[in-house]
């Protein structure tokens, strides 16, 4: 069963303009991740957000995570062509044992040079 | 350099045929995952192991089986192939326990069943 949701399904932004991707989701969290996918290839890991945390930043990317909307949101700041991918969220649900991941369904992300 | 490695990049098989896609990770990663993915639909949880010979089923276990003998090696295999079966499938491991960083990913097999 899909757990987060992304919004928007595509996204087509200019170089060196900012480009937001959203994400809800529906249960409990432990932690909510990012994760990137390149036409064709498999996904690799941005961020990871814990439950406790409101805010997190690696290099150009700001994660925000408000767990009583249920909602986390992805800011690429001064976007780059070589960021165009698939952009996934993943939680992790509490109350599991084995601390699976559970995916959306993604944002497609063009950026024109 | 740590990774998962698929052992296929694309595959093509009859229906009808078993299939058996192999994963393999060098990061002494205990759990282990099977996803598919399709248009529209993202991905799905086929399979995972927490253990050796240790295994859970997923969302959509149905048509498919998996073997972990050995901790570097999670396989899936397809009993009886059928053509709904065709898509990409990807490997991931990852180590045990809440919020450790994130899973790594295999680049992914693209299968397609004819």
């Amino acid at each position: 069963s899909q757990q987060g949701e992304e919004d928007p399904q595509a996204l087509s932004i200019q170089e060196g303009e900012n480009a937001t991707m959203n994400c809800s989701y529906k249960t409990s969290i432990n932690n909510l991740q990012w994760y990137r996918q390149n036409s064709g290839r498999g996904l690799v890991h941005l961020i990871l957000i814990r439950s406790n945390e409101r805010e997190k930043h690696s290099g150009r990317l700001r994660v925000t995570l408000d767990t009583s909307k249920k909602s986390s949101s992805l800011l690429i700041t001064a976007s780059r062509a070589a960021d165009t991918a698939s952009y996934f969220c993943a939680t992790e649900n509490s109350g599991g044992s084995n601390y699976k991941l559970t995916f959306g369904k993604g944002t497609l992300l063009t950026v024109n040079p | 350099d740590v990774k998962v490695t698929q052992s296929s990049r694309y595959l093509v098989k009859r229906t009808g045929e078993k299939v058996f896609l192999e994963c393999v990770q060098d990061m002494d990663h205990e759990n282990m995952f099977w996803y598919r993915q399709d248009p529209g639909l993202g991905l799905r949880l086929i399979y995972f192991s927490y253990d050796v010979k240790m295994k859970e089923k997923g969302d959509i276990p149905e048509g498919y089986s998996v073997s972990r003998e050995k901790k570097e090696r999670f396989s899936l295999i397809l009993e009886s192939a059928s053509t709904n079966q065709t898509s990409m499938y990807l490997c991931a491991s990852s180590y045990p326990g809440t919020g450790r960083p994130g899973y790594t990913f295999g680049s992914g097999t693209r299968l397609t069943v004819v």
